[in-house]
């Protein structure tokens, strides 16, 4: 089976400030890991994603995202926050060796940037 | 480009009542899927298609129908709607069925009372 947990449901920092969203997973294979952006009363937008390759991966709005195997972790970040970027963010992940595009997600965390 | 549009946006339903979420991807993506979001628990999959003409459960799928109706839609039905299927509906669709981007539509809020 794969999970992944967002250990944090609310994360505050202050405009101008780094910010890190945490995401831990387990999957018996490769995983496949993706960030999901949502706004308001509004869908999941996709932000970045890790299938292969150099373990930090750019994404959309200055996002970025480093994959440590060793770890089981796919944290999100940014240099510097925008009030603008407060939203709920969801890490996925899949299975990469089989059982086919079926993403189980965590459970989101808030992201509230002050000024 | 709309992406991936589904109807209604919002919807009240009555305890045993029926309805109908439609959703079409303009896209030509293949596989097609459908989502509900709860508080503190994320997304989870009811149905998806992996291509047209089939169909397969997810993770949550009791009370539930979905129908591929070509390429472009995918409908979930409620047959007899219950106060726990109150919840966020979302479809979604990706190229294929092989560890493609999955895009989604705007939501579907459901309250049934």
């Amino acid at each position: 089976a794969q999970s992944v947990a967002q250990p944090e449901d609310q994360v505050n920092v202050a405009e101008g400030n780094p910010l890190t969203v945490k995401c831990t997973y387990s999957v018996s294979g490769n995983p496949y890991l993706f960030w999901y952006v949502q706004y308001p009363n509004r869908g999941l937008q996709f932000l970045l994603k890790y299938i292969t390759g150099d373990n930090l991966v750019k994404g959309s709005y200055g996002f970025e995202a480093e994959f440590n195997k060793s770890q089981t972790s796919f944290h999100l970040k940014k240099p510097s926050a925008l009030v603008s970027d407060s939203a709920l963010y969801f890490c996925a992940v899949r299975d990469g060796a089989g059982g086919g595009n079926k993403l189980t997600f965590g459970t989101g965390t808030q992201l509230k940037v002050e000024l | 480009n709309a992406g991936v549009t589904q109807t209604p946006k919002f919807q009240v339903l009555k305890t045993g009542q029926s309805m109908t979420l439609q959703c079409a991807q303009d896209m030509n993506h293949n596989s097609m899927y459908w989502y509900r979001q709860d508080p503190g628990m994320g997304l989870r999959l009811i149905y998806y298609s992996a291509s047209e003409g089939t169909t397969d459960k997810g993770e949550v799928p009791n009370g539930y129908n979905v129908s591929r109706l070509n390429k472009r839609e995918f409908s979930l039905r409620l047959e007899s709607a219950a106060p726990s299927q109150t919840s966020v509906y979302f479809c979604a669709s990706s190229e294929s069925y092989s560890g493609n981007t999955i895009y989604f539509g705007e939501g579907s809020w459901l309250t049934v009372v």
